[in-house]
């Protein structure tokens, strides 16, 4: 158990819908970020957020957006789903922001859209 | 230019023997972190192995090792005595600064599918 807590584990929705996935990081970490992984593009890595506030940003849509709460915890907002937004979106956390950190990753909300 | 790169998109081990997973990375940031993450079939990302720029050893924990060759920008993964349960994704990764920005991403490459025969 690496302590991430990402609900729902499953979703299923139709196109045009909008979907919030939850996050909750482990305990006293500070940084938050969201990847999406499809067969096609792999892990990518959507948005950062560090102690409430977006730190970096890589392949996020206009459609989505994310925040992180004052206790830490983070919710990714996805909007007008289209079928190519079916993938396992993963969320994960480390205690700070440096490159000798690892990440642990909670288990992923799998978004079927129909 | 990829980040990243796994050249072998399959292999297949013999259990118990070793195999090596290869790694490639381009970065020029002099301080960056490369990691491999396991993805098992129940798809959670599982960390197995940190090699920082910096260290002057080849990382290990437990079966696996690291054959981290710096000025090959490569870091190889080594897992001895492979069991059935090693059969997954292996994802390479390398942490570095992002886009000059104070923060640290995590890049992944494609992955590894590892199977291995009893």
């Amino acid at each position: 158990d690496s302590g991430v807590t990402q609900t729902p584990k499953h979703l299923i929705t139709a196109t045009g819908q909008r979907v919030t996935l939850r996050c909750s990081p482990r305990s006293g970490d500070l940084s938050v970020y969201w990847y999406q992984q499809s067969l096609d593009q792999g892990l990518q890595f959507l948005i950062q957020y560090y102690n409430g506030e977006e730190r970096a940003k890589g392949n996020i849509l206009e459609r989505f957006s994310a925040q992180q709460f004052p206790d830490l915890h983070s919710e990714l907002n996805l909007s007008s789903l289209e079928l190519g937004d079916s993938a396992l979106y993963f969320c994960a956390s480390s205690a700070q922001d440096e490159y000798n950190e690892k990440l642990f990753f909670g288990s992923g909300t799998q978004l079927s859209v129909l | 230019a990829q980040k990243i790169t796994q050249t072998q998109p399959g292999m297949f081990v013999q259990e118990k023997e070793a195999v090596t997973l290869d790694c490639t990375y381009d970065t020029s940031d002099p301080s960056y972190g490369l990691f491999w993450y396991k993805q098992p079939s129940s798809g959670e990302m599982i960390f197995l192995i940190y090699q920082g720029s910096y260290d002057q050893q080849n990382a290990t924990e437990g079966r696996y090792s690291l054959n981290f060759q710096k000025a090959r920008k490569s870091a190889n993964l080594v897992i001895s005595a492979s069991q059935l349960g090693d059969s997954a994704m292996y994802f390479c990764a390398m942490r570095e600064r992002y886009s000059g920005a104070g923060s640290y991403q995590l890049t992944f490459g494609k992955g590894t599918k590892l199977s291995v025969i009893p």
